[in-house]
């Protein structure tokens, strides 16, 4: 079973600063999915990678599948960016879903 | 409409009473899953299913049964609540592993 990790699991920021988000995966793994949790609870998929790097807007999201390691960036952040952010992998080999890590809670004070 | 809509939103209920969570949705997606969130835990896998003939057991199905009607609906049900079944349900469509996930606004049950 593979094991997910996040860093760090709270984290609080002034607006406008670089944010980093870590997800460390023992397993090799297919896709490896970011996703947004919003105070109220609803879940939006961000990305997914397999390799290398994808950007959105002010997100990045960077991939080392060599290392089993992903970094989710945000630049420029500002409050609304504050949520859980969510790193799940799919590990192959099945149809059972994803692997979730337990979330990095963000908070962006303006 | 959202893509993938659940029901009810929050439910509060009491021990030993049956529940039923529903989902549906508009994406077309064959893949359909059922996760639970609880505090401090990542979203752990309760049921899924590949298509209306295509039901497998996830992770922590102990306690639950699903049922998926048609392509676009799929219930999760417990028997007989207990306490420890307060959570945060989630349900979620794909297309499969190498495409995104689709997930809905979630369920709050409380069991008391």
């Amino acid at each position: 079973k593979n094991e997910v990790e996040q860093s760090p699991q709270n984290l609080t920021a002034q607006e406008g600063e670089f944010i980093t988000i870590n997800c460390s995966y023992s397993v090799g793994i297919s896709a490896l999915h970011w996703l947004q949790q919003h105070p109220g609870g609803g879940i939006v998929s961000l990305f997914m990678l397999s390799s290398g790097k994808k950007k959105h807007g002010r997100l990045i999201a960077t991939i080392n599948i060599q290392e089993k390691h992903s970094s989710l960036h945000i630049t420029a952040s500002h409050p609304r960016d504050s949520a859980v952010y969510i790193c799940a992998v799919y590990s192959g080999g099945g149809a059972d879903g994803l692997t979730f890590g337990k979330g990095t809670h963000l908070i962006i004070q303006p | 409409d959202a893509d993938v809509t659940q029901t009810p939103r929050n439910r509060i209920t009491k021990t030993g009473k049956r529940i039923m969570l529903e989902c549906s949705q508009t994406k077309g997606h064959d893949r359909m899953y059922w996760y639970r969130q609880d505090p401090g835990l990542g979203l752990r896998l309760i049921y899924y299913s590949f298509d209306v003939k295509d039901i497998n057991k996830g992770e922590i199905s102990d306690g639950y049964s699903v049922s998926r009607q048609a392509q676009a609906k799929f219930s999760l049900s417990l028997e007989s609540a207990i306490p420890n079944q307060t959570a945060l349900y989630f349900c979620a469509t794909s297309l499969g592993f190498d495409y995104g996930y689709t997930f809905g606004s979630g369920t709050r049950l409380t069991v008391v």
